[in-house]
């Protein structure tokens, strides 16, 4: 079982659109969450830190649940920049997981 | 912003050559560094993880007599695709990780190389 899974997608949604991902993860001792873009033939960008309590930046919110081991990324008003993979990551002790992206199309 | 520096950002060569790319973590110091392959529509791989002033940890099935990885410093790593041969043609990214807990990687533009 991989240490991190997410829905590939894609995910294609209009211009406006509210959308959401989860990811969920194994190890119950993880102990940073992060959300990355990744774009087409570039390298993957930190989007947000996530913590315990949410966080939200700008149209993105961010949510980590430890009972059911998963975090979430809600983007508000999805502009068509916004269309990349998103890849979650997990670290425990300096090691860190990458789920495999979830691809997100917003189209006119 | 921490600022990931990678060099070169593109390679072509003929088969045999060794290239040698570099990774450099220009406003912090990075006590582990880590290098992912990644060809097209695929995800990302880690090939290894590398701490400053030791060997470098290979996952497995990476080949480390192949895929050199030097250390020496906080800010440099450097990867050497030793005798590449058509199937090493890929994107390989380099990241860094600031010293302290949970502290998020920050990836270097890549480099796209290309064996003929």
């Amino acid at each position: 079982r991989k240490e991190v899974e997410q829905d590939p997608g894609p995910f294609n949604v209009p211009e406006g659109a509210t959308v959401a991902f989860n990811c969920t993860y194994s190890n119950s001792a993880s102990q940073s969450f992060f959300w990355y873009r990744q774009d087409c033939r570039k390298e993957p960008k930190l989007l947000m830190s996530v913590y315990s309590s949410g966080n939200e930046d700008g149209r993105f919110t961010a949510q980590l649940n430890r009972a059911s081991q998963y975090i979430s990324l809600l983007i508000r008003d999805s502009k068509l920049s916004d269309s990349a993979t998103y890849l979650c990551v997990e670290t425990n002790f300096n090691k860190f997981y990458f789920g495999s992206g979830t691809k997100l199309n917003v189209k006119p | 912003g921490a600022v990931v520096s990678q060099h070169p950002s593109w390679v072509i060569c003929k088969s045999g050559t060794s290239v040698k790319i570099e990774c450099r973590s220009l406003d912090f110091q990075a006590t582990t560094m880590f290098w992912y392959r990644q060809f097209p529509k695929q995800s990302l791989m880690l090939m290894a993880t590398s701490n400053e002033g030791s060997k470098a940890t290979y996952e497995q099935g990476v080949e480390k007599d192949k895929f050199l990885i030097n250390h020496a410093s906080l800010t440099l790593s450097t990867l050497t695709v030793t005798s590449a041969h058509p199937e090493d043609s890929s994107f390989y990214i380099c990241s860094a990780a600031g010293q302290g807990y949970g502290q998020p990687q920050h990836f270097g533009d890549g480099t796209r190389l290309s064996i003929l």
